[in-house]
């Protein structure tokens, strides 16, 4: 079957920095997504992998190992407003979008 | 940009009645949109993928005669929830995926909340 794994839930500190991770097995590889998602919201789009290695983007960045069927999210100096659930998102070969269930980052200040 | 609006937003309707959700793309064409549906604290559960001009794929075990999708155009999909039942009580997510591009992102229109009395 097809199953994508990330933690529940995460507690971090304004300012700090924080990894979430995600693991994947699936039929078929064609990209890996993050996803924002505040409650009551629709998600939005973070960061996307499809190659082995980093993508930075601000104070975003997610990796990518594609042997390890893994990937991180990167967070950096934190904000209260980056509470929220974070979802990991595999598109398998029929380029269907498979999803976590979503890690849910609370910020402490 | 890609925007992708819903509509409505909120709606609360009594046990047994029909409700439409539509779904737009507002500034690119989308010959395929999605629809999701996400209980409280779960993730996305895909309940179909929409083609525009043939029928929609349904996910296994969701009832197509329930949940019934119509894809008319580019740019508009809708959802219409047959006698609704407060098991059908949901935040009801679209998404619309953008063709052009280096890698075909979905982009999610606002969600609908559901509430069936």
């Amino acid at each position: 079957g097809q199953n994508i794994d990330q933690p529940t839930e995460m507690t971090a500190t304004e300012g700090a920095i924080v990894q979430i991770n995600c693991t994947y097995q699936t039929s078929g590889f064609n990209g890996l997504f993050w996803y924002q998602q505040h409650a009551g919201e629709a998600p939005t789009f973070l960061s996307y992998n499809v190659l082995d290695g980093l993508e930075e983007k601000g104070r975003f960045s997610s990796f990518l190992s594609r042997s390890k069927g893994y990937s991180y999210l990167l967070l950096k100096e934190l904000q209260m407003k980056d509470s929220a659930s974070y979802l990991c998102a595999v598109r398998d070969s029929n380029y269907q979008l498979i999803w976590g269930a979503g890690t849910k980052l609370i910020i402490k200040p | 940009g890609a925007v992708v609006s819903q509509h409505p937003s909120r709606v609360i309707c009594k046990s047994g009645t029909s409700v439409k959700i539509e779904c737009r793309s507002l500034d690119f064409q989308a010959t395929t949109m999605f629809w999701y549906r996400q209980f409280p604290k779960k993730s996305l559960m895909l309940m179909a993928t929409s083609n525009e001009g043939s029928k929609a794929t349904y996910e296994q075990g969701v009832e197509k005669d329930k949940f019934l999708i119509n894809h008319a155009s580019l740019t508009l999909s809708t959802l219409t929830v047959t006698s609704a039942h407060p098991e059908d009580n949901s935040f009801y997510i679209c998404s619309a995926r953008k063709t052009s591009g280096d890698y075909n992102e979905q982009f999610f229109g606002p969600g609908t909340r559901l509430t069936v009395l």
